[in-house]
Order: C-alpha cells, then sequence, then structure tokens
C-alpha cells in the first residue's frame, strides 16, 4: 500500500465551480499535511498546509483535515483556469511523502 | 532573496559520463533532498540529508550518490548514468526534517531535465 494515495483524474470543473481534491494516506502517526500545485515542467510551489482536525482557509483554498479517516483534501472555490494544475498531496511521518498528483482543469 | 538553485537546468548526455547537479540553498535550512519525477509515478525520493554529513537513502536511491559537505550544497552524482535516469529532478530544503509546523515546509528548486542517450 502507498504513503499516499490520490485520484490522478484528470478532474474538470467549470470556470466558477468548486474543485474538490482527495487524499488518504496509510501512516496514523503523520503529523503534518500539505498541497503543492504544479504547473507543466515547473516546480511544486506550496499552497496549504495543515497539522489539526478540521479546516484551514486561506482565500479560495480550504484544506480539510480528518485524522480519524487518514483522509486529507483541498477545496478551490470559484475555480479559474489559472488554477488548471496538478496537485499534489504531501504527509510527513518519519520523512515526507507524496501522492501522485491530481490533474486540475478548468473550462473557461 | 530565498531560494533553491540548481544546475544545470537542462542536460542531454550519454551512458556513463559521469555527471554532478548540483544544489544550493540560501534559506540555512539543515534538511535537504533529492526527488525525480517521471509521468505517472509523481515524486520519488532519491536521498535525503538531515545535516552536514548525515544523508539517507530514499525510495529509488539506485544509481546516485550524494554528500553534504556543507550546509549550503547537496549535489546529486550519477557515476554512470543509464537511459533509465532520464526525469526531471527537483532538490528541495526545509528548515528541519523532524520539525511539525511551519519549520517542516519544503521549498523546491527549478528542476534539471536530464535526458541520458
Amino acid at each position: 500500500q502507498k504513503e499516499v494515495e490520490q485520484n490522478s483524474g484528470p478532474l474538470s470543473v467549470p470556470e466558477g465551480a468548486i474543485a474538490s481534491l482527495n487524499c488518504t494516506y496509510s501512516d496514523r502517526v503523520s503529523q503534518s499535511f500539505f498541497w503543492y500545485r504544479q504547473y507543466s515542467g515547473k516546480s511544486p510551489e506550496l499552497i496549504m498546509s495543515i497539522y489539526s482536525n478540521g479546516d484551514k482557509e486561506d482565500g479560495r483554498f480550504t484544506a480539510q483535515l480528518n485524522k480519524a479517516s487518514q483522509y486529507v483534501s483541498l477545496l478551490i472555490r470559484d475555480s479559474q483556469p489559472s488554477d488548471s494544475a496538478t496537485y499534489l498531496c504531501a504527509v510527513r511521518t518519519n520523512n515526507l511523502f507524496f501522492g501522485t498528483g491530481t490533474r486540475l482543469t478548468v473550462i473557461p | 532573496e530565498a531560494q533553491v538553485t540548481q544546475n544545470p537546468r537542462y542536460l542531454i548526455t550519454v551512458t556513463g559520463k559521469k555527471l554532478t547537479v548540483t544544489c544550493s540553498q540560501n534559506m540555512n535550512h539543515e534538511y535537504m533532498s533529492w526527488y525525480r519525477q517521471d509521468p505517472g509515478l509523481g515524486l520519488r525520493q532519491i536521498y535525503y540529508s538531515m545535516n552536514v554529513e548525515v544523508t539517507d537513502k530514499g525510495d529509488v536511491p539506485e544509481g546516485y550518490k550524494v554528500s553534504r559537505k556543507e550546509k549550503r550544497n547537496f549535489p546529486l552524482i550519477l557515476e554512470s548514468p543509464s537511459p533509465n535516469q532520464t526525469s526531471l529532478y527537483f532538490c528541495a530544503s526545509s528548515t528541519s526534517g523532524t520539525a511539525v509546523g511551519k519549520e517542516d515546509t519544503q521549498y523546491f528548486g527549478p528542476g534539471t531535465r536530464l535526458t541520458v542517450l
């Protein structure tokens, strides 16, 4: 079983809609959770980090963490074409593990 | 400007010709790491370093070497490159490899696209 699992997509949403990205992880002692955005051929850039159960909001982005279900998600409200990218979930246990990413396309 | 730099950004080489990809960070970070990224496989860790002179294998270390003689530098060495090492490589760093919170946020370099013929 992989440390971090993501639906590879692709996920397509119309402009202005809510995009929902999901991630599950295997190690219950994981402490830190991250969402990175990566444009094609570019390096990953951090969007959100979350460390405790519940929701964390930053502008149009909301990260949700449920440690009991070993589940972390990212919601993007009012999706824009510029949000089209691959979104990587990362989880830290004794090291940092990445999922394979979900490709999001926002259709104008 | 706080950053992670990598050189070269693009490299085309031939099988067996030793090469080094440099990585440097100016943030006084203790933790540094190398990843390779291949289509459908995501980011896979090659080696990481918790501090100077402390390195350890990641998920895919075969065919690679690293060293950490200074805090700011973490070069990746391919002693005898092969075509299956053709990939996009990223170096990353963070304040600490064990801390929780803002200090464990990892910052990535711009990437090195390597082609081995």
